[in-house]
């Protein structure tokens, strides 16, 4: 069935390092991919997304980048900071179709330590 | 992006009782949908709220159980009905632009003793 998942249930680095967060989908119909941030008591919040049709798109100290042959996805955070710690979601959309939810994968906890 | 209110943001309730969660958009969107967040788990979707029509439930989920209004394109309700302790979670509101994009309000923290 269609799933979106997650290589590391966590990662830890250094403030100041990149911070690499991968994740692997399954359905190769998926055409939008969202990483989510999640902190402690707080709903998911958007950080950056994808179209299908590009393989790399660059936000503030944040990257994704999509390999559709693979079907990965993931998430550079450039010089990592101690905000950046949360839970990391990938999500895809359920179908191609306009409007249609998201599937979340299983997340990765990212600490940061100073 | 879209200010996504829920309330109430947690609540602690009696086995056999119900719930109705609320969640207001501050602007027009075309879906919400429902999730739900087990403690240190994802996101799964509940369903699609419908503007004006019964909603739309993903596999594991039913109406019976968890009716889900949407009256106007900018508000809806999800009611948690009969609880059980199992139904203990975060159950979150989402809406989308033409766009694509999703966003998530804060989610409402419920436990059921």
């Amino acid at each position: 069935g269609e799933s979106v998942g997650l290589h590391l249930p966590t990662l830890s680095v250094q403030e100041g390092d990149n911070s690499i967060i991968n994740c692997a989908y399954s359905n190769s119909a998926s055409d939008y991919f969202i990483w989510y941030k999640q902190e402690s008591g707080k709903g998911p919040q958007f950080i950056i997304d994808i179209r299908s049709n590009m393989d790399k798109r660059q936000g503030q100290r944040v990257t994704v980048l999509l390999n559709k042959t693979v079907k990965h996805l993931s998430l550079q955070i450039a010089a990592t900071q101690p905000g950046d710690s949360a839970v990391y979601f990938c999500a895809e959309n359920k179908s191609n179709q306009a409007g249609t939810a998201l599937i979340f994968g299983k997340g990765t906890t990212l600490s940061v330590s100073s | 992006s879209a200010v996504i209110s829920q309330k109430p943001s947690r609540d602690i309730c009696q086995r056999g009782t119900s719930l109705t969660i609320q969640c207001q958009v501050d602007s027009q969107v075309t879906m919400m949908f429902w999730y739900r967040q087990q403690p240190g788990q994802s996101l799964t979707l509940i369903a699609t709220a419908n503007q004006g029509s019964e909603a739309t439930y993903e596999s594991g989920f039913v109406i019976d159980k968890f009716p889900i209004s949407r009256p106007n394109l900018t508000f809806s309700t999800l009611t948690v009905s009969n609880m059980s302790p199992e139904d203990s979670s975060i159950y979150l509101c989402s809406a989308a632009y033409n766009t694509g994009e999703l966003f998530f309000g804060e989610g409402s923290r419920l436990t059921v003793l």
